[in-house]
């Protein structure tokens, strides 16, 4: 159905507590993203996937990890959230990192408190 | 850092005018794709452009490329009020594609 499934849509935490965004995509690609966005800044690049257990650090990975133990499901974790990490957090999937579409997930708003 | 960028914050435009969106980056490229971000909706790609072609057409849009002046630009012709959105260049050199910060299209009636 190519489809980037974002959970939870909205959080709102307090600020030193722990953060889980899940993100799933049921297009068997190998290759998935974790973005933000904020106004005026864009999308920023916080991790990539390139598979199951082969993460790398993007623009932006301080305060942030990352897990992918199956191929379809990549997580974003915040250990102790901070209020600057208030943002919109986006999730994308792609065949190939340099050149594929990128399909994108409708994004998870997080305010930290 | 950010590689590509748009050269506009905003526009706005009457709808069934044409329009024009600017993208400037800063390295050499593979290919450039141009996504639309519709307001509370995650970021949809319109058009991929490589780094060996000067023009690639989707419909309404046009898309074209210049490697020398390393700049892209996005026609939409006969906008409509559903064209509103923000509209992001992101060119893909090394390992991963990176986004400019966009631009603001507003299609008034």
């Amino acid at each position: 159905d190519m489809k980037v499934t974002q959970m939870p849509r909205y959080l709102i935490k307090r600020m030193g507590e722990n953060v889980l965004l899940e993100c799933g995509q049921d297009m068997s690609h190998e290759t998935m993203y974790w973005y933000r966005q904020d106004p005026g800044l864009g999308l920023q690049l916080i991790y990539i996937s390139y598979d199951v257990d082969s993460n790398s650090e993007g623009d932006i990975p301080k305060g942030y990890r990352v897990s992918r133990k199956k191929r379809e499901h990549f997580s974003l974790i915040l250990d102790s959230a901070k209020t600057n990490q208030t943002s919109v957090y986006f999730c994308a999937s792609s065949l190939w990192a340099n050149t594929g579409q990128l399909y994108f997930g409708e994004g998870s708003k997080l305010t930290v408190l | 850092s950010q590689l590509a960028e748009e050269n506009l914050w905003a526009l706005s435009v009457h709808e069934g005018e044409s329009v024009t969106v600017n993208c400037s980056y800063k390295t050499s490229i593979t290919a450039l794709q141009w996504y639309r971000q519709k307001s509370g909706e995650g970021p949809a790609q319109l058009i991929l452009i490589r780094s060996n072609e000067r023009e690639k057409r989707n419909g309404r849009l046009r898309a074209t490329l210049d490697t020398s002046s390393q700049s892209s630009s996005l026609s939409i012709t006969a906008t409509r009020c559903e064209d509103t959105a923000v509209y992001f260049c992101a060119t893909g050199s090394g390992t991963y594609q990176r986004f400019g910060t966009g631009t603001k299209l507003q299609v008034v009636p």
